[in-house]
């Protein structure tokens, strides 16, 4: 069954800063692999999805993400944090169907 | 295009009392999936229908919960009764198809349930 770690529950950064917020996954085969974010009382809005292809992927709100097989890892970054990118980032995989299991979220504060 | 409605917003009850939440998916979105978000976890897989029919609710607590998509539209997850541990929000998503692995699943704003 496939899994998913994110080492970090919350990351600090200033306004202006670059984010990298860190995903590992378990999974035997080539993963579908996603990036979430909720913001409170929201639900969950999709960043960005990896299936295949290029690995560095662009996903809106200007993150992107790079898949690294060699390291079981699915990175999502931001050159330039906002102070309105304050949220819970969930990444996610499916396996051969379409379930997503997700990681248990990392809480992003954002200083000004 | 109208997202994922959900209903109530907010639910607060006793234990051992039953709740039912309400999901309406996007229109024409042919899955739908029902996650419980306990604090502080991810989101975890109730249950997934695929038009009227279920797909998977392995990890669906059958002697407390049911679920139904009648008519594969909307749909209703009921408790009963309500244990402590239950307290959660309750998130319904829809996706186009459900069956390609990559379909992206559209989330509502979800319930959350307080058992007291």
């Amino acid at each position: 069954a496939q899994s998913v770690t994110q080492p970090d529950i919350h990351i600090t950064v200033s306004e202006g800063a670059s984010l990298e917020l860190r995903c590992n996954y378990s999974y035997g085969a080539t993963p579908y692999l996603f990036w979430y974010v909720q913001s409170p009382g929201q639900g969950l809005q999709l960043l960005l999805k990896y299936f295949s292809g290029d690995t560095l992927v662009q996903g809106i709100k200007g993150f992107e993400a790079e898949f690294k097989r060699s390291q079981s890892s699915f990175n999502l970054r931001k050159p330039s944090v906002h102070w309105s990118d304050a949220a819970e980032y969930f990444c996610a995989v499916t396996g051969t169907a379409s379930k997503l299991t997700f990681g248990t979220g990392t809480r992003l504060q954002v200083t000004l | 295009e109208a997202g994922v409605a959900q209903s109530p917003r907010y639910k607060i009850i006793e234990k051992r009392q039953s709740v039912a939440f309400w999901c309406n998916p996007i229109s024409g979105h042919a899955t739908l999936y029902w996650y419980q978000q306990i604090l502080g976890q991810g989101p975890k897989l109730l249950i997934q229908f695929q038009n009227n029919g279920v797909v998977d609710d392995s990890q669906l607590p059958k002697d407390r919960f049911s679920a139904e998509r009648l008519k594969g539209v909307d749909s209703t997850l009921k408790i009963q009764p309500a244990k402590l541990e239950d307290s959660a929000v309750y998130l319904c998503a829809s996706s186009p198809n459900g069956q390609p692995r990559g379909d992206t699943q559209y989330f509502g704003p979800g319930t959350r349930l307080t058992v007291l």
